[in-house]
């Protein structure tokens, strides 16, 4: 099986760009979660999505969205973009949105900078 | 509210010797927690989780955990160490039930010299 798949791998963003991560779950995974990993410190939670409503958000601007398909893969959308966002995006899935001791599965990350 | 703190941003072993990387957690509920690691450039994979099971955690590549409630820790140990254990570890904490989420602590990057 497909581990949780991620794309782009790197991009490079101008400020005040727009742009926009996707990521494709474990088949049969149905909620999806966004992190946030900044250089030298551990991933913080932006985002999770469970049967495409959004059941949690982290403390980040309103610049963030992010939605799910009803394939469940995901998109996570970043307005407005500032140097403080690059980073690696992380996207993870898991079984269902509650009884988390599945764990989580991490995809590769997304390599957002911005120049 | 959830946190977790890792003792020490930086372990330096030598190869063959124990592995010890420090995990405690603050959690108002009974927790479920779980060690990943990170090579380079790449995401995050899970080494471990405690889910109220046995105390006592074996995970991948010859590591193992220890749930102390009295401690509120759960330390990460390997008897012998590898050149290939090089990485970052992330201990994170999830409350049970409910749509909850990972607290990640900071990490602690494992150095392995020959």
């Amino acid at each position: 099986d497909a581990g949780v798949t991620q794309s782009p791998t790197h991009l490079i963003k101008t400020r005040g760009q727009h742009v926009t991560l996707r990521c494709s779950p474990i088949s049969g995974h149905k909620s999806v979660s966004w992190y946030q990993q900044v250089l030298g410190q551990g991933p913080q939670f932006i985002f999770q999505y469970y049967e495409k409503e959004e059941r949690g958000r982290g403390n980040f601007p309103d610049r963030f969205s992010a939605r799910q398909f009803p394939n469940y893969s995901s998109e996570l959308n970043v307005n407005a973009l500032l140097l403080g966002d690059s980073a690696l995006y992380l996207c993870a899935s898991t079984r269902e949105g509650q009884g988390t001791s599945y764990g989580y599965t991490f995809g590769s990350g997304t390599r957002l900078t911005v120049v | 509210a959830q946190s977790v703190t890792q003792l020490g941003s930086h372990v330096s072993v030598s190869e063959g010797a124990l592995v010890l990387l420090r995990c405690n957690y603050s959690s108002s509920v009974p927790p479920y927690l779980f060690w990943y690691v990170q090579y380079p450039n790449q995401g995050l994979q899970l080494l471990l989780k405690y889910t109220s099971a046995a105390t006592l955690v074996k995970g991948i590549n010859g590591f193992e955990a220890e749930f102390k409630k009295s401690e509120t820790s759960f330390h990460l140990t390997k008897p012998s160490a590898h050149m290939s254990d090089a990485a970052e570890y992330f201990c994170a904490v999830t409350s049970r039930g409910g749509y909850s989420t990972l607290t990640f602590g900071k990490g602690t990057m494992l150095l392995v010299s020959p």
